[in-house]
């Protein structure tokens, strides 16, 4: 088990569908991340916000939209996706204030399959 | 463009040898270097590595960082079947007034009994 929670562990939708991820953790991270990893292939960082704000988004499309509605909650809203965006996204945190020892905590995953 | 490149992307042993898993990067704003190991699901942090020469060892793991060659090895000595995973190298640096973490591609390591 980790520190990083995500639900659901399993979605399955259809390209018309609105459906979204969630990401909790009470570690005091102020840093929070989406991946997406597709089978055999490294993470792919999506997005980073820090303090609550979104600080990277890494061209990633619109489809995918990020909300941190406060400092332990991260959501990845999904809306009319694609067969090829199937992959297991991770949610992850870390610090920023003294980060130098703090490493990226990972949640299990969402495992999304899109039909 | 950042980039971190694993060697090798694959790799088959038998229960006891020793293995070295190398990661190179040429990244700008470096802070640090971490490993994770990957089974089927999270990725599990092993080590995060800051200065350069100092070993981190964790029983049969361990790892070094040389920051002037931009490398870093990862060493598993006496290796067991539960050792098989993907192992990652990700550096961080500091970019956008935040942190970022950049995966390498991995080494597949698989110990036959």
């Amino acid at each position: 088990d980790t520190e990083v929670t995500q639900t659901p562990k399993h979605l399955v939708m259809g390209m018309t569908n609105k459906k979204s991820l969630k990401c909790e953790q009470h570690m005091g991270h102020r840093a929070m991340y989406w991946y997406k990893q597709k089978a055999k292939k490294p993470p792919e960082l999506m997005f980073v916000y820090s303090y609550e704000k979104l600080s990277i988004n890494e061209s990633v499309p619109s489809r995918f939209s990020p909300e941190c509605p406060n400092s332990s909650l991260l959501n990845l809203h999904l809306h009319a996706l694609q067969p090829e965006d199937s992959a297991l996204y991770l949610c992850a945190s870390s610090q920023l204030q003294g980060a130098d020892n703090s490493p990226l905590h990972f949640g299990n995953g969402t495992r999304l399959t899109v039909t | 463009e950042d980039k971190v490149v694993q060697s090798p992307l694959s790799l088959v042993v038998h229960e006891g040898d020793t293995v070295t898993l190398n990661c190179s990067y040429e990244v700008t704003n470096f802070r640090s270097l971490l490993w994770y190991k990957q089974e089927k699901k999270a990725p599990t942090f092993l080590f995060m590595l800051t200065s350069s020469g100092i070993e981190k060892k964790s029983g049969r793991l361990s790892s070094i960082l040389d920051k002037k060659e931009l490398f870093s090895i990862l060493n598993i000595t006496a290796t067991q079947t539960g050792d098989s995973a993907v192992y990652l190298c990700a550096v961080r640096n500091f970019t956008s007034g935040t942190y970022k973490y950049i995966f390498g591609t991995g080494t597949r390591l698989k110990v036959l009994a």
